[in-house]
């Protein structure tokens, strides 16, 4: 089961900063939180991931709080492409298992 | 730079029949994951290929078989189809070393099962 709680949707006006919360109260010491994003019928695509840190790429920042129980994606100017299924997923790193366990996600409306 | 390929795009198979679909790992990583995605669904891990040898499995039937080339390429094997194998297949590919290890995925297989 996936170890993640997600709203099940959000909207967002275009231009305006999107942020996406998730909760991981039962995160281990050893594992990172990951963002993707999945555009209907498309092969997820890798944002952003951190351990403890707050962390920014261009795509978007990353937020995780100290106790590490819950994060927010935040997509700083969204735009009308933004429009995707979010996931948010907690894993160990490679050598302790690979495998990403997906949960339903947050679909975000990015709307004119 | 080549991102992570599969073929084909779509296929529409009977049920009964047996089917493979392909993979291609970006450029430079040498571990290749596959996950199957229902309709409505997150994708679900099947089983993830490293150094030719199946390395971790998820919950699925042996129906589902893979296999890993020299050149890091793989395979997904599904015999003996059923109506709810119809699904997008999901390839990722990725680097095992460590905190380097992030999973990039290709566009999928569509596979109908009629």
């Amino acid at each position: 089961d996936a170890k993640t709680t997600q709203p099940p949707s959000m909207d967002c006006a275009e231009g305006r900063a999107a942020n996406l919360p998730c909760n991981h109260s039962t995160i281990s010491g050893n594992e990172y939180v990951y963002w993707y994003r999945q555009i209907h019928s498309q092969g997820p695509q890798y944002i952003i991931h951190g351990l403890k840190n707050n962390e920014t790429n261009e795509m978007a920042s990353l937020i995780i709080t100290e106790d590490r129980k819950s994060s927010t994606l935040i997509l700083p100017h969204a735009t009308l492409r933004d429009t995707a299924v979010y996931y948010c997923i907690v894993r160990v790193l490679y050598n302790q298992g690979g495998k990403l366990i997906f949960g339903q996600g947050t679909e975000l409306s990015v709307k004119p | 730079d080549a991102g992570v390929t599969q073929s084909p795009t779509h296929l529409i198979k009977t049920r009964g029949q047996q089917v493979t679909l392909r993979c291609s790992p970006k450029s430079g990583h040498d571990t290749v994951s596959w996950y199957q995605q229902a309709l409505g669904q997150g994708p679900q891990f099947i089983f993830q290929y490293y150094e030719e040898e199946e390395r971790q499995r998820g919950n699925f039937p042996d129906r589902f078989s893979g296999h890993q080339f020299p050149n890091y390429s793989s395979e997904l094997n599904v015999n003996a189809l059923l109506l709810g194998d119809s699904a997008l297949y999901l390839c990722a590919s990725s680097l095992a070393s460590g905190v380097r290890d992030t999973q990039y995925f290709g566009p999928g297989t569509r596979l109908t099962v009629l």
